[in-house]
């Protein structure tokens, strides 16, 4: 199993500003996952966080926008840039471990939960 | 991206059984099925997987269709703790990433 601790757990940013939300796990992984969850939404995959390679934004999404850090096996980054009111909700940090053959579960933080004003 | 179906909202009573279906007409031999659910205000949460068999743990049960077209997660006695909304995933043979799609939202009447 994994636990992941996400910080902040929420937060009210200006428009214009950008935030880091730090994702922590508890194991080494290889790679980690971003989510961003709209309103009354399902959960949509922003990028793979691989340790020492630049991560893999999935379409709609660039690294303009969202830099993602992976400095360890252990922790990563995602900075909301130039924040719009669009940009409020919640960020979720996820973590699968590889190998086998799509048997393994993954683990999801408890998310950020971000209002732009 | 692997596409599953499944109703937008369901509704049982409390302590009765939940058969939550979905349908996954694409699927290959090789994709494993995923359920999470996600309780108010907090992240998905693993529920159960399986491939070709019928599969059970101390959360749920969940049955796979022979052709595995389809399958249906089985809640044995559904609890007001149940509330949630859940998810069925199915993983492409050597995908890392889990796609979500809209889910089922359960509702559980005391």
């Amino acid at each position: 199993s994994a636990v992941i601790s996400q910080k902040p757990s929420r937060d009210i940013c200006q428009r214009g500003t950008s935030l880091t939300i730090q994702c922590q796990v508890d194991s080494q992984v290889t790679m980690m996952f971003w989510y961003r969850q709209q309103p009354g939404q399902s959960l949509t995959l922003i990028a793979t966080a691989n340790q020492g390679s630049e991560a893999t934004y999935e379409s709609g999404f660039v690294i303009d926008k969202f830099p993602i850090s992976r400095p360890n096996l252990t922790f990563s980054t995602l900075t909301v840039s130039n924040m719009s009111p669009e940009d409020s909700s919640i960020y979720l940090c996820s973590v699968r471990p590889t190998g086998g053959m799509g048997h393994r579960e993954a683990f999801f933080g408890q998310g950020t939960r971000l209002t732009v004003v | 991206d692997a596409k599953t179906t499944q109703p937008n909202s369901m509704e049982s009573n409390e302590e009765e059984p939940v058969h939550l279906p979905c349908n996954h007409s694409t699927i290959s031999g090789t994709d494993y099925i995923h359920w999470y659910r996600q309780l108010p205000s907090q992240g998905p949460e693993y529920v159960i997987h399986g491939l070709t068999s019928n599969v059970n743990n101390r959360m749920a049960s969940l049955a796979i269709a022979e052709d595995r077209k389809s399958s249906t997660l089985i809640l044995h006695r559904a609890t007001l703790r149940d509330a949630a909304v859940y998810y069925c995933i199915y993983l492409i043979q050597g995908a890392q990433k889990l796609v979500f799609g809209q889910g089922t939202r359960l509702t559980i009447n005391p």
